[in-house]
């Protein structure tokens, strides 16, 4: 029972590096989301994909950018890394069928930039 | 614009001490409810929906209410296992598939 798998679970990058997370699921969902947590702040939404082959931007898209590379597969990338971006990125999925609000989350990314 | 807030920010309990606490919401119209229990290091986990005022939902010691304006997360006679922070989050009419989380109340109980 994988569910959702994220990789890396940690990265350190110098400000200007670029970076890919990847997320995988293997609950047959059609909708995939990316969000950041950060200290007081909450959950927020970077990037969603309602299904394969579309993705929206969320509450905090810049400096992200996502592909839904197949229905399994969704990645996070920081094409020119900065101190802001330090934070927990976490991966979820639902069957998004009756739009439950029931997210899988994975175990979260925990990225520092220097 | 959807708004949750989550009072306290901790609490920290005895086992055995019940306790609430509150999950206050703003939106357009609200598609449903959710309360997420999220350990150490971990992702979040779903705990519950709820939908309509006067909803509730039980899942061991923890019981999960619903009025028009605020959620409240009942945890009757708590154990230790259940130290975690408890995440809310609303999902409005007009936000297909998108949640607005709240920041969460971090719970310790110690024995």
């Amino acid at each position: 029972n994988a569910g959702v798998t994220q990789t890396p679970k940690f990265q350190v990058l110098k400000t200007g590096q670029s970076m890919t997370l990847q997320c995988a699921q293997d609950m047959n969902h059609n909708s995939m989301y990316w969000y950041r947590q950060d200290p007081g702040m909450g959950l927020r939404l970077i990037y969603y994909s309602a299904s394969e082959g579309t993705t929206d931007k969320g509450e905090v898209p810049n400096g992200y950018n996502v592909s839904r590379l197949n229905k399994r597969e969704f990645s996070l990338r920081l094409e020119s890394a900065a101190p802001s971006q330090t934070s927990v990125y976490f991966c979820a999925s639902t069957d998004g069928t009756g739009n439950t609000g029931e997210l899988f989350f994975g175990e979260g990314s925990r990225l520092t930039v220097l | 614009e959807d708004q949750v807030t989550q009072s306290p920010e901790a609490l920290r309990l005895q086992e055995g001490e019940s306790s609430s606490l509150n999950c206050s919401y703003t939106v357009s119209g609200l598609r449903g409810l959710f309360w997420y229990r999220q350990d150490p290091g971990k992702g979040p986990e779903f705990l519950f929906t709820l939908y309509s005022a006067g909803e509730e939902k039980e899942k061991e010691r923890l019981k999960a209410t619903l009025t028009k304006k605020e959620s409240f997360l009942h945890i009757t006679a708590p154990k230790p296992e259940d130290s975690a922070t408890y995440l809310c989050a609303v999902q409005g009419t007009d936000s297909w598939g998108k949640l607005q989380f709240g920041a969460g109340t971090q719970v310790v109980v110690t024995p």
